[in-house]
C-alpha cells in the first residue's frame, strides 16, 4: 500500500459524458500528478500540481483538467469523453524538499475508465 | 516521437538467473532515471534510480546501468525470483522535480 488513495476503482460511462477522479496523497506530501495508460502503452504524464498550484504540463488535452485543494487532494476532470479516452489514470504524490520528487513518486492503484 | 524506448515487450528468465532489462533514450537533455516494477492491478513501485553522474547504482538485487554516450541504461536482477515477474518501466526526466517521460514497458517473467 503506497498511501496513495484514488477513487473510483472503476468507471464506465458513455461518450460525451463527464466524469471526475479524485486522488488522496500521501500524508505530508505536496505534489501530486497524473498519468494515463492506455492499452500496451506507457504512463503518459498528464499534469503535475505542487502545493495548489500546476508545476508541469504534459500532454493533457484540452477537454482534461485538473486542479489541488487546499486540503491537497486533486481531480481530474475529463470531458466530452471519447472512445480512445478508455485508459487507466494513476496519480502519483511525493514528499516535499529540494525540488526533487522524482526519485520518490508513489502511485495509487489507479482509476480504470471504459467509455462505451 | 518515443523519447524513452523499451524495444523488449517481454522477457522470460529462469529463476536463479540473470534478468536484464533494456532502455534507449533519444533526449539528451535527461539526466535522472528510473526504474519503476507493476503488478497487475496495482499502481508502478518505485526500484532504483540514477542520475546523469553515475554509471552505476546498485540496490541489493537490482542494478542500474547507464551508459550516457549511448543513451542506454540497463536494469539487472540478480538472482531473478519468481516475484520479480511484473512489467517494468524505464523512465527519465530533466531536471529535478520535472515530469517523468515512461517507457512502454518490459514484461518480466521469471520461470521456476
Amino acid at each position: 500500500d503506497s498511501g496513495v488513495t484514488q477513487t473510483p476503482k472503476h468507471l464506465i460511462t458513455a461518450t460525451g459524458q463527464r466524469v471526475t477522479l479524485r486522488c488522496s496523497p500521501r500524508s505530508g506530501d505536496l505534489s501530486v500528478y497524473w498519468y494515463q495508460q492506455s492499452l500496451d502503452q506507457g504512463l503518459q504524464f498528464l499534469i503535475q500540481y505542487y502545493n495548489g498550484e500546476e508545476r508541469a504540463k504534459g500532454n493533457i488535452l484540452e477537454r482534461f483538467s485538473a486542479q489541488q485543494f487546499p486540503d491537497l487532494h486533486s481531480e481530474l476532470n475529463l470531458s466530452s469523453l471519447e472512445l480512445g479516452d478508455s485508459a487507466l489514470y494513476f496519480c502519483a504524490s511525493s514528499p516535499p524538499g529540494l525540488d526533487r520528487g522524482t526519485d520518490t513518486q508513489y502511485f495509487g492503484p489507479g482509476t480504470r475508465l471504459t467509455v462505451l | 516521437d518515443q523519447q524513452v524506448k523499451q524495444n523488449s515487450p517481454s522477457l522470460s528468465v529462469q529463476e536463479g538467473r540473470i534478468s536484464i532489462l533494456n532502455c534507449d533514450y533519444t533526449n539528451s537533455m535527461f539526466d535522472y532515471f528510473l526504474w519503476y516494477k507493476k503488478y497487475p492491478a496495482e499502481g508502478p513501485t518505485f526500484l532504483i534510480s540514477i542520475s546523469s553522474i553515475k554509471d552505476k547504482n546498485e540496490d541489493g538485487r537490482f542494478t542500474v546501468f547507464l551508459n550516457k554516450s549511448a543513451k542506454h541504461l540497463s536494469l539487472h536482477i540478480v538472482p531473478s525470483q519468481p516475484g520479480d515477474s511484473a512489467v517494468y518501466f524505464c523512465a527519465a526526466s530533466q531536471y529535478y522535480g520535472q515530469n517523468f517521460v515512461f517507457g512502454p514497458g518490459t514484461r518480466l517473467s521469471v520461470l521456476p
